[in-house]
């Protein structure tokens, strides 16, 4: 299976600032995931990102809010812009298929002050 | 729609014996993916089990295994020996065939805790 990379694992940010949350994956992979967690919940999908392609953004999710980019098959980034407290959450990147199992980075907790 | 359900919040059991965890799952498809996942404190996702939905074989992983029964729509985790380490949140999904891509859809989750 897929090693994944993320980084930062947290950060403190501004109200009203953006920060971009980036994933490294070991290996070549088609489709890269974003999901968000709230502190003792489940995940929700945010966006699954396709190399070449536009990402498609779950219900809830926009792309002016969550920009996303897939510039090759080993690496997507996520960026959370103009946030607000209520942005304050864990995310995660995650690769992989049905058949090998999909693979998540280690989160990034953000807290937007 | 596809939903994943598991209906028992939080459970404990004691280092050395046998819990099973529940997940119930509502799909029309006829070929699926189901896995289980676990979460412990350091939030790293780590993928504990699959089950591939026409394999009527349970899937087993060491301690690990599930118990897929497929008409009653049920895919629960049994964990044999359960260790201290064992101690996480367990997340059960089911992977959604959409649109030419695919997504995993988990449910709340079930926080065990393994006493010593």
């Amino acid at each position: 299976s897929a090693v994944i990379s993320q980084k930062p694992s947290r950060d403190i940010c501004q109200r009203g600032t953006s920060l971009t949350i980036q994933c490294q994956v070991d290996s070549q992979v088609t489709m890269m995931f974003w999901y968000r967690q709230q502190p003792g919940q489940s995940l929700t999908l945010i966006a699954t990102a396709n190399q070449g392609s536009e990402a498609t953004y779950e219900s809830g999710f926009v792309i002016d809010k969550f920009p996303i980019s897939r510039p090759n098959l080993t690496f997507s980034t996520l960026t959370v812009s103009n946030m607000s407290p209520e942005d304050s959450s864990i995310y995660l990147c995650s690769a992989g298929d049905r058949i090998d199992g999909y693979t998540f980075g280690s989160g990034t907790r953000l807290t937007v002050v | 729609a596809q939903t994943v359900t598991q209906s028992q919040p939080e459970m404990s059991v004691q280092e050395a014996e046998t819990v099973t965890l529940s997940c119930t799952y509502d799909t029309s498809e006829s070929n699926y993916y189901l896995f289980w996942y676990k979460q412990p404190p350091s939030r790293q996702m780590i993928l504990v089990i699959r089950q591939e939905a026409y394999k009527q074989q349970n899937a087993t992983e060491n301690r690990f295994s599930v118990n897929f029964q497929k008409a009653a729509k049920s895919f629960s985790l049994k964990i044999s020996d359960s260790q201290l380490g064992d101690t996480a949140m367990y997340f059960c999904a089911f992977m959604k065939q959409q649109g030419g891509s695919e997504k995993l859809v988990f449910g709340k989750g079930t926080k065990l805790t393994v006493n010593p």
